[in-house]
């Protein structure tokens, strides 16, 4: 049974340009959640869908984050234009509720380094 | 906010001592979570605590969850180098029914 995939894993990137992250949960889960993790802020939840709808994006840190789920087996998070302090380790986490009392499988992530 | 602190932030052990995390609530807590990243890795869950005092093992890991539900630990017995990772903790955040605040983790690391 395949996991949350995740592509690219790795994306160094020049900065000003437009980065996308890819994501696909896995099959029959309804909750997909993605997470930026760093060394001074730890694991942070960017923003979470239920059944392919956006439901907070509160932790979305600016207009230059953006995140869609066109249907239940596919998101992306894109950042346009990106800066060097978006380097980060970007999860993408999938659940079958989304509940907090659920385990959250999280892919292997997206490794981003913007120069 | 509700706030999830994590003690000690790092913890070097020799191969066959023990090793003990701690989670801090600043609210009381329905449930919580511990995950573990290994070096490069993605977080990957171990075990679920709901009730209050609870006690469970998984082998040489023992979790347990206090008994004002804003607290839990997880000790490890004879460590082996396959512990060798960030054990992180992880509880509803403010009452959330689906967010999780998430420890900064404990990062252990095993001297063979």
């Amino acid at each position: 049974d395949a996991g949350v995939i995740q592509s690219p894993r790795h994306e160094v990137t020049e900065m000003g340009q437009e980065v996308t992250l890819r994501c696909k949960p896995i099959s029959g889960h309804n909750s997909l959640f993605w997470y930026r993790q760093t060394m001074m802020r730890g694991l942070e939840l960017l923003i979470y869908f239920n059944n392919n709808v956006p439901i907070d994006d509160s932790g979305m840190p600016e207009d230059r984050f953006s995140a869609k789920m066109p249907n239940a087996s596919f998101s992306t998070l894109k950042i346009q234009p990106s800066e060097p302090r978006d380097s980060a380790v970007y999860f993408c986490a999938s659940s079958p509720r989304g509940t907090v009392q659920e385990t959250q499988y999280f892919g292997p992530g997206t490794r981003l380094l913007v120069l | 906010g509700q706030q999830v602190m994590q003690i000690p932030q790092y913890q070097h052990v020799q191969e066959g001592e023990d090793f003990t995390t701690y989670c801090n609530s600043s609210t009381t807590l329905s449930n919580i979570q511990w995950y573990k990243q290994r070096p490069g890795g993605h977080p990957v869950f171990l075990i679920q605590l709901v009730k209050s005092g609870e006690v469970k093992k998984q082998k040489r890991l023992t979790f347990q969850f206090g008994e004002a539900k804003k607290n839990s630990s997880l000790h490890i017995t004879a460590t082996q180098t396959t512990d060798v990772g960030t054990y992180f903790c992880a509880g509803p955040r403010g009452g959330s029914n689906y967010k999780l605040t998430f420890g900064k983790g404990t990062l252990l690391t095993v001297n063979p």
